[in-house]
């Protein structure tokens, strides 16, 4: 149990475009899911969490108009890049907190995110 | 800024050895988490150590937490070519529930 996906795993674009990235919890339910950015050989840098219902609280330093997150469900949060450009490549991983069990987080496999 | 730092950031040692890396921590915690991350893949949990625990075991696995020192260690025992991986330390604070703030990790290699 406790498995989190992220779709797709690897994405390619234009510079300029935007991309959605997705974030399931499959087998529970996360009032909480937060998104990391991790560039190469580097550790994971909390960009934004993400709650039910409720706007996305970011941290400092990340724009919040360019990082899109919504968390329609309590199972789906999206981050949307936009206007993509080759410094946002990175690799993004998110995480869904259980509702019952608030000190776990379960980490998605994360999305290898490549800006041409 | 990340709240963890880590040392050695890097550690190369042979089947069979134990490898132990450290992560240190500047302000209060909830817990510290220790994660696996192989080459280009998400986050493995290992083990939560909470702020009034001082050691836990996890199969091969042993951490230890000195709060007074802000600082965790995190043991291998015996290990495996599989083990190879970066190795990060997390902590949860008491103002900011739930955001963990990784260290810079420890990149280990264990040779057969």
């Amino acid at each position: 149990g406790a498995v989190v996906s992220q779709h797709p795993s690897r994405v390619i674009c234009k510079s300029g475009t935007s991309v959605k990235i997705e974030c399931r919890s499959l087998d529970f339910q996360a009032t909480t899911m937060f998104w990391y950015r991790q560039f190469p050989k580097q550790s994971l840098m909390l960009m934004a969490t993400s709650n039910e219902g409720s706007k996305a609280t970011y941290e400092q330093g990340v724009e919040k108009d360019k990082f899109l997150i919504n968390h329609a469900s309590l199972t789906l949060s999206t981050l949307t890049v936009t206007s993509a450009h080759p410094e946002d490549s990175s690799f993004y991983i998110c995480s869904a907190s259980p509702i019952k069990f608030t000190d776990t987080q379960y980490f998605g496999p994360g999305t290898r995110l490549t800006v041409l | 800024s990340q709240q963890g730092e880590e040392d050695p950031q890097a550690l190369s040692i042979q089947e069979g050895e134990n490898a132990t890396m450290n992560c240190s921590y500047k302000t209060s915690i909830n817990n510290l988490q220790w994660y696996r991350q192989n080459s280009g893949r998400g986050l493995v949990h290992l083990i939560l150590i909470r702020s009034n625990e001082r050691e836990k075991h996890s199969g091969r696995l042993r951490v230890t937490l000195d709060t007074s020192k802000k600082s965790s260690s995190l043991l291998i025992t015996a290990s495996r070519a599989a083990d190879t991986a970066s190795y990060f330390c997390a902590t949860d604070t008491p103002d900011s529930w739930g955001k963990l703030q990784f260290g810079a990790g420890t990149q280990v290699v264990v040779t057969p």
